[in-house]
């Protein structure tokens, strides 16, 4: 099946810095990803939509100053967390879909960052 | 707009218990429907999916569900829970445009005794 690695899968950084995640599709051309965020013990919140080539589509209330997403190649989309604060703390997962649609979304394995 | 419940926050099982997690949508064509795990600081690993055609479908490690129309519900069902199946379940709705993304259900956090 269609893998989906995500990196760094755990990342601490001190408050003020900014930390990116790399999002990529091993085994496929992935022409949209979607971002999330995971609050402890709670669902994924869809963040924003990354299309390849295009600017990304951020949800109601997500900062899309604050959280950078780039989708420059076919397998591989960005996720710039800026001037990190620790209320940025969190579990962000990604997950890829192929062009057409075949009902099915492939999750990386998460990044858990700290923010100091 | 799609929507997803799961009415159980957490539910404890004896290991080799039988185990069913519920899942409600609402939407207004034929959904897309999904079962999603989830173990402690990992990704979300595939189940079972749902588009059409026979409504009690089979998935990896034991797991089936049953589509039911009528009640709209998507419920996850194992005959003999194992100590490994300890982690979260999400629900999922997915829509046939595909413009956007899946509408996930809160979750159900699942313990097992030994």
């Amino acid at each position: 099946g269609a893998v989906v690695s995500q990196h760094p899968s755990r990342v601490i950084c001190k408050s003020g810095t900014s930390v990116k995640i790399e999002c990529r599709s091993l085994d496929f051309q992935a022409t949209t990803m979607f971002w999330y965020r995971q609050f402890p013990k709670q669902s994924l919140m869809l963040m924003a939509t990354s299309n390849e080539g295009s600017k990304a589509t951020y949800e109601q209330g997500v900062e899309k100053d604050k959280f950078l997403i780039n989708h420059a190649s076919l397998t591989l989309s960005t996720l710039t967390v800026t001037s990190a604060h620790p209320e940025d703390s969190s579990f962000y997962i990604c997950s890829a879909r192929t062009g057409e649609f075949t009902g099915e979304l492939f999750f990386g394995e998460g990044s858990r960052l700290t923010v100091l | 707009a799609q929507s997803v419940t799961q009415p159980d926050i957490h539910i404890t099982v004896s290991e080799g218990a039988s185990l069913e997690l519920r899942c409600n949508y609402s939407y207004g064509a034929t959904p897309y429907l999904f079962w999603y795990v989830q173990s402690p600081g990992q990704g979300l690993q595939l189940l079972l999916k749902y588009f059409s055609g026979d409504t009690l479908v089979q998935g990896i490690k034991g797991f089936e569900a049953e589509f039911k129309r009528s009640q709209s519900s998507f419920n996850l069902r194992k005959p003999s829970v194992h100590w490994s199946d300890a982690a979260e379940y999400f629900c999922a709705v997915g829509a046939e445009n595909y413009g956007q993304n899946f509408v996930f259900g809160p979750g159900t956090r699942l313990s097992v005794l030994p």
